[in-house]
């Protein structure tokens, strides 16, 4: 069981919006703001994509944004393109490790 | 460009040892940690460990910690993961990756990027 929880499925059509939460504990993202967001397409290396809860990496759309409420960090990407769908998986450094955790993973879909 | 370059496919038997590296280039090797990622057929992402390649200091996740030996070729920019005795549940795709934060001397903050193709490893007799 991955220490953070993200739902394992998102949809939503082209142009729509969508928002993949990602849920810890205080001792995880509610505790620091070492958020970060990566893209996977199937067969490839996963890509950083948003960093340090809301910093978005050089080179990636504005479509893609990331904040943070308490225990739960977010990552909404708006305008959806075909591209968008991939798998998503949030991290964070947790206090029970001194690396970093990741999130289960979200599989987007682009309907 | 900064890019990290890893070694190729490797199939081993359960017992077998096992060295796989990742070259770094374009960038200062020794003033960065890099650190590994497992990820299992299907399944999520998992942080295994990292390392500093300018002084060696490496740190490990708990469920890695005995399980794995990270350690670094400064002079040559590679780092390395190494097994001593594989299982079949090591089958997996290995990445490292850039650390785009900092450690201090209990924690490591920030985002992993970039990341090297992916070493696959599969164990099977």
């Amino acid at each position: 069981q991955s220490a953070l929880t993200q739902p394992p499925s998102a949809s939503g059509s082209p142009g729509q919006s969508v928002t993949i939460s990602c849920t810890g504990t205080s001792s995880d993202v509610g505790g620091y703001n070492y958020v970060s967001w990566y893209q996977q397409h199937p067969g490839k290396a996963p890509k950083l994509i948003i960093y340090e809860v809301t910093k978005r990496v050089s080179g990636v759309p504005d479509r893609f944004s990331g904040s943070k409420s308490g225990n739960t960090a977010s990552l909404t990407v708006s305008g959806l393109q075909a591209e968008d769908e991939a798998d998503y998986y949030c991290s964070s450094y947790a206090d029970s490790h001194n690396l970093g955790v990741f999130g289960g993973g979200t599989k987007l879909t682009v309907l | 460009e900064v890019q990290l370059v890893q070694s190729g496919a490797e199939v081993k038997k359960p017992g077998d040892s096992l060295k796989i590296s990742c070259k770094g280039s374009g960038f200062s090797f020794t003033s960065y940690w890099i650190g590994w990622v497992r990820q299992m057929p299907g399944k999520g992402l998992e942080w295994m460990g990292i390392i500093y390649p300018g002084d060696s200091d490496t740190r490990y996740s708990p469920s890695f910690q005995g399980q794995v030996t990270i350690s670094a070729d400064k002079s040559i920019n590679t780092a390395y993961l190494q097994w001593s005795s594989l299982k079949a549940s090591d089958t997996a795709m290995y990445y490292c990756a850039t650390l785009l934060g900092y450690c201090t001397n209990i924690m490591c903050l920030g985002g992993l990027d970039p990341w090297g193709q992916g070493t696959l490893v599969t164990v099977s007799s």
